[in-house]
């Protein structure tokens, strides 16, 4: 079975700072996606950005930036120039290539960012 | 932007009653999903739905639970006789066959509390 594990519950960042969110996956698939969403405190799940895994080049969305590292397989996420609009759960998810597979989730780090 | 829509944005229930959360995916997607996320922990997956049939559900989805697209735009979550533990947010997601990273769109949630 896919397991995501993110290691961090909490972090705090300074407001225009950047910061690094941890998470590491397993699988024994080769065609599979990656992806990061974001839950303000309204509980809405909100897409931030998305990688797929044949593909060699760091995803990147504006101030958000993955490191993708296949072969150890982990996958970060990089806030560049931290908002306080950022402030929000953030959730590593994997899904498997294919039809209908789902989304599993990682449990989730808390991101405080302060003034 | 097109919206996955669920109603009721809240609804609390008594224990042993009948619940029935609605969703209205995105029109042109074809495959369908309900998480749940407990208050304080990570977003678990509870059914997908393909082609008018459930591609895969997990453990959480017994025999309480159920689901139906009664018409073609309604994706509906039944459950039969709601337990105290069945307190959460329910999210409703769909998807295309077409999106190149095979993004599932979340709608807002239903919070549902067992009394």
């Amino acid at each position: 079975a896919q397991t995501v594990t993110q290691s961090q519950p909490e972090m705090s960042v300074q407001e225009a700072e950047t910061v690094t969110l941890s998470c590491t996956y397993d699988t024994s698939e080769s065609d599979y996606y990656l992806f990061w969403y974001k839950q303000p405190p309204s509980r809405q799940m909100i897409l931030v950005i998305r990688q797929e895994a044949y593909k060699q080049q760091n995803a990147t969305e504006n101030r958000f930036s993955v490191n993708f590292q296949k072969a150890a397989k982990s996958f970060s996420l990089k806030i560049s120039d931290s908002q306080l609009g950022d402030a929000a759960m953030y959730f590593c998810a994997y899904r498997r290539g294919g039809t209908a597979s789902k989304l599993t989730f990682g449990t989730g780090t808390r991101l405080q960012v302060t003034l | 932007e097109p919206e996955v829509t669920q109603t009721p944005s809240h609804q609390v229930t008594q224990m042993g009653q009948e619940v029935i959360l609605r969703c209205v995916p995105i029109s042109n997607h074809l495959y369908f999903y309900w998480y749940r996320q407990i208050l304080g922990q990570k977003v678990e997956f509870l059914v997908s739905f393909y082609n008018n049939e459930i591609s895969e559900k997990s453990e959480i989805f017994d025999d309480q639970f159920s689901v139906e697209r009664p018409d073609g735009s309604n994706f509906t979550l039944k459950i039969r006789s709601t337990k105290l533990e069945d307190s959460a947010m329910y999210f409703c997601a769909s998807r295309d066959s077409h999106s190149g990273a095979n993004v599932l769109t979340f709608g807002a949630g239903s919070r549902l509390t067992v009394l």
